[in-house]
């Protein structure tokens, strides 16, 4: 069975700092890695997804990369924002229906 | 405005009772999926369903049913309510089995 871990599991930055979160997965099979963001109480929003072909995805501010021969992926966030406090998942597809998650890292950018 | 929406937003339910989780999407995606979320485990599947007239187990399925009737509404079925089925539950869907997942807001449940 898949095994996603999120490390750390908490996080406190500055405003305007760079910051990476990880993400390591135990098998390399993958169909595609997708990250989300969580706010308190409130479903899931999607930030990025990965195809197990692709190496990187960037939308804005955020930049996803992913190496499956080591089972990681990393999700850069420049300078950050307190609008970006909110709890980041990270899941693995692994099979056509299995999406296995990480139980996140709570991110707060202290203004 | 497209998306998924859940109902009920929270519901308190005495053990034994059967209770209907209800999930609607407008998208036209083929997939759809349930997830309970419980602190320190994260989200595992339940149920899924790649298009309309089937079904499939996640992860957890004991105690759950769902049923695909057409390819917008995908509800998820308690038929006896135990305490360790009190969490939040999530709604999916996504163009294709594979394929990018969009979850809705939740429904929080807690089973006395």
């Amino acid at each position: 069975k898949q095994e996603v871990t999120q490390i750390p599991a908490a996080l406190s930055v500055p405003e305007g700092e760079n910051l990476v979160l990880n993400c390591s997965f135990t098998d390399s099979a993958i169909y595609n890695l997708q990250w989300f963001r969580q706010d308190p109480g409130k479903g899931l929003t999607s930030l990025l997804l990965i195809q197990s072909s692709q190496r990187e995805q960037t939308s804005g501010r955020l930049n996803a990369s992913l190496d499956k021969s080591s089972g990681r992926s990393t999700l850069y966030i420049a300078a950050s924002q307190p609008g970006d406090s909110a709890t980041y998942l990270c899941a693995v597809q692994s099979g056509a229906n299995n999406l296995f998650f990480g139980t996140g890292t709570r991110l707060t950018v202290i203004p | 405005i497209a998306g998924i929406t859940q109902a009920p937003t929270s519901q308190i339910l005495a053990a034994g009772r059967r209770m209907t989780l209800r999930c609607t999407q407008d998208m036209r995606h083929n997939a759809m999926y349930w997830y309970r979320q419980d602190l320190g485990l994260g989200l595992r599947l339940i149920h899924y369903s790649n298009t309309a007239g089937t079904t499939g187990k996640g992860e957890v399925p004991d105690g759950y049913s769902v049923s695909r009737a057409n390819t917008d509404d995908f509800p998820l079925t308690l038929a006896s309510a135990v305490p360790s089925q009190t969490s939040v539950y999530f709604c999916a869907s996504s163009g294709d089995q594979g394929g990018e997942q969009f979850f809705g807001p939740g429904t929080r449940l807690t089973v006395l």
